[in-house]
């Protein structure tokens, strides 16, 4: 099976400016989430979504938000870009059942 | 509120040495499972080992086992004759049966000496 791929795989935006990541999860798992991973912070929880509805939400503001569609395959948007945004965002997919996470490369995002 | 505590920002250890990774979290159900991940500099994040809460046996996979203590909430991780490879960093997660939000650590940078 192919993995979780993610892509762009590097963005780099300005301030202001909003962007799109896209995760293409295994075949088969339903559920997908996204996480925020900088040096300080370590890894933050986003958002899981399930058969296209979100299901868990970590402690974000409303400038993240995302989606899935009906194929699993699933979309962050970040609006109003900040310089703390400046990350590497992963998405993870599972299968459930107290299986593991797997992980995408990630997007690496630079805001200027 | 469901924690997961790793104690060790960084650590480092000798070549063919042996290391253990601390881990403690906090959950106030009975049925969830234990993760350990690995992430390589620049490379992607990969499971290490897995551990079903129910299963009084310590995992084990090649050179890496775990320390599982229920009562202590207590999952350390040993790796035996470490190698450059194993230059990482190590997170340690679990979810609970039947959830989908998986509760992660700050994560230990282990460097491995030649």
């Amino acid at each position: 099976k192919a993995g979780v791929t993610q892509t762009p795989r590097y963005l780099i935006k300005t301030r202001g400016q909003q962007v799109t990541l896209s995760c293409s999860p295994i075949s088969g798992h339903r559920s997908v989430s996204w996480y925020q991973q900088t040096p300080g912070q370590g890894l933050q929880f986003l958002f899981e979504y399930f058969s296209e509805t979100q299901r868990n939400k970590g402690n974000f503001p409303g400038r993240f938000s995302g989606r899935q569609f009906s194929n699993s395959r699933s979309e962050m948007n970040v609006s109003t870009l900040e310089l703390g945004d400046s990350a590497l965002y992963l998405c993870a997919s599972s299968p459930g059942g107290g299986n593991e996470q797997f992980f995408g490369p990630g997007t690496r995002l630079t805001v200027l | 509120a469901q924690t997961v505590t790793q104690s060790q920002p960084e650590m480092s250890v000798q070549e063919a040495e042996t290391v253990t990774l601390s881990c403690t979290y906090d959950t106030s159900e009975n049925n969830y499972y234990l993760f350990w991940y690995k992430q390589p500099p620049s490379r992607q994040m990969i499971l290490v080992i897995r551990q079903e809460a129910y299963k009084q046996q310590n995992a084990t996979e090649n050179r890496f086992s775990v320390n599982f203590q229920k009562a202590a909430k207590s999952f350390s991780l040993k790796i035996s004759d470490s190698q450059l490879g194993d230059t990482a960093m190590y997170f340690c997660a679990f979810v609970t049966s039947g959830t989908y939000k998986y509760i992660f650590g700050t994560g230990t940078r282990l460097k491995v000496l030649a």
